[in-house]
């Protein structure tokens, strides 16, 4: 079945620490996203890649980073520099505008 | 004003009502327009979207947009436990390299 696949479901972050969150689909899309979720926030972008080795920041980008060097995947580090990281992260994929398939989610908290 | 406003609810029903979910959004570039479920702890699923304005069906939902208003709505006759949910609505303005702009999502809760 394609889908994404997004782990660890839940990971546990040390003060100063960086933390890569994993992000695969196997759909054959070339645009894929990072959303942060907080409650009552809704879903905020953080960063987005619409072809390999390119990528765009997203409204809050500071404190992540991430690389698109396969198609299918996109990685997101969440360095020591991001203050408040502790979220739900979802990771999506698109062939067009409007159709995005989610994986799962991340959730990550600090220890 | 943020671009895209949606009532956070907790909006909770019996089993069987009418519900309708709204959001109002400021940018008339928008042309797509999406609502996606979302359960507890899991990632969102699309459930409708329309392209411009007008009414879009799809069994037990309705998607309406109107672009005069800048607003969308969702209805779900006949209600069931199972929408019990987080309903996130969605705009794009179909350019090439934007992303998505989601409202914050209204949370329904549907007893029996």
């Amino acid at each position: 079945d394609g889908g994404i696949t997004q782990s660890p479901k839940y990971l546990f972050r040390k003060e100063g620490q960086n933390v890569t969150l994993s992000c695969e689909q196997n759909l054959n899309h070339d645009a894929m996203y990072w959303y942060r979720q907080d409650p009552g926030q809704g879903l905020r972008l953080i960063y987005y890649s619409q072809i390999v080795n390119d990528f765009q920041k997203g409204d809050i980008a500071e404190g992540y980073s991430v690389s698109r060097e396969k198609k299918e995947s996109f990685p997101l580090t969440v360095t020591s520099a991001q203050k408040n990281p502790t979220a739900f992260y979802l990771c999506a994929s698109s062939v067009n505008s409007y159709g995005y398939t989610f994986g799962s989610g991340t959730r990550l908290t600090v220890v | 004003q943020k671009e895209v406003e949606q009532d956070p609810g907790p909006l909770s029903v019996p089993e069987g009502a009418i519900v309708s979910l709204n959001c109002t959004y400021s940018n008339s570039a928008f042309q797509y327009f999406m609502w996606y479920r979302q359960y507890s702890r899991k990632g969102p699923e699309l459930l409708m979207y329309t392209y411009s304005s007008g009414n879009k069906e799809d069994g037990r939902f309705t998607a309406q947009v109107d672009k005069s208003s800048k607003y969308i709505s969702l209805f779900i006759r006949d209600s069931q436990p199972s929408d019990s949910a987080t309903y996130l609505c969605a705009m794009s303005p179909n350019q090439a390299g934007t992303a998505l702009i989601f409202g914050k999502g209204t949370t329904l809760s549907v007893s029996s």
